[in-house]
């Protein structure tokens, strides 16, 4: 069973709408956990990272949430934008050798 | 730009031949990962150097090998390649090895593999 499960697998929205994006996880001990964005056919590239301390990041109108005891992370996108469309990834790292585990992701497409 | 070159960026070869990913990591960046995308699916970790050493392997095929140069450039080479090996194959490298603060992955734009 994979350590990091994301939710829903895929979701489609209108430009403008906000929309939540959940990773749930079991890697313990816990490190950190990155979300990457993932645009069709590209590398993916890092938005948020947050440790066991953290509650909340924000990066412009994405914003990260962790909850360390549930082992719950969420991903908010504010006032979606065409650009938007891309592939969510959430990666958890393990505090003991620091292996990474990547969720399959969510696939995030905004229609105008 | 991520800093991380990987090539070629596009493959088309035949099933049972065998051909050489290379990529060069962000400048200063000694750990080197590799990945496979198949169409639609999660990235799969493949295998981690770190200066030059191996430091971690998750499903790589025996079919499949890597290693890290002295300039810390990686190549992953493929070999008596099948239909199923068709996928983007990404490279990412980051400062850290295993076993200590990891910093951020910086990926490079993948290497998309047709094998015919």
């Amino acid at each position: 069973k994979n350590q990091v499960e994301q939710s829903p697998q895929s979701l489609i929205i209108l430009e403008g709408k906000n929309c939540t994006l959940q990773c749930n996880y079991t890697v313990s001990p816990f490190s950190n956990l990155r979300w990457y964005k993932q645009d069709t056919g590209r590398g993916p590239v890092s938005l948020t990272i947050m440790t066991f301390s953290e509650n909340t990041k924000s990066n412009g109108r994405y914003t990260a949430t962790l909850d360390a005891d549930t082992k719950q992370s969420s991903l908010h996108i504010t006032a979606s934008q065409l650009s938007d469309s891309a592939s969510y990834i959430c990666v958890v790292s393990d505090r003991r050798d620091n292996d990474m585990r990547f969720g399959a992701g969510t696939r995030l497409t905004v229609k105008p | 730009d991520s800093g991380v070159t990987q090539t070629p960026k596009h493959l088309i070869t035949a099933t049972g031949q065998r051909v050489t990913l290379r990529c060069s990591p962000r400048s200063g960046d000694l750990s080197v990962y590799w990945y496979q995308q198949s169409l639609d699916q999660g990235l799969q970790f493949l295998i981690q150097y770190y200066n030059g050493e191996e430091r971690a392997k998750g499903n790589i095929l025996e079919r499949f090998s890597a290693q890290q140069f002295p300039d810390l450039h990686s190549e992953l080479n493929l070999s008596s390649l099948e239909l199923g090996d068709s996928a983007l194959y990404f490279c990412a490298s980051s400062v850290a090895a295993r076993g200590q603060n990891t910093g951020e992955l910086f990926f490079g734009e993948g290497s998309r593999l047709t094998v015919l």
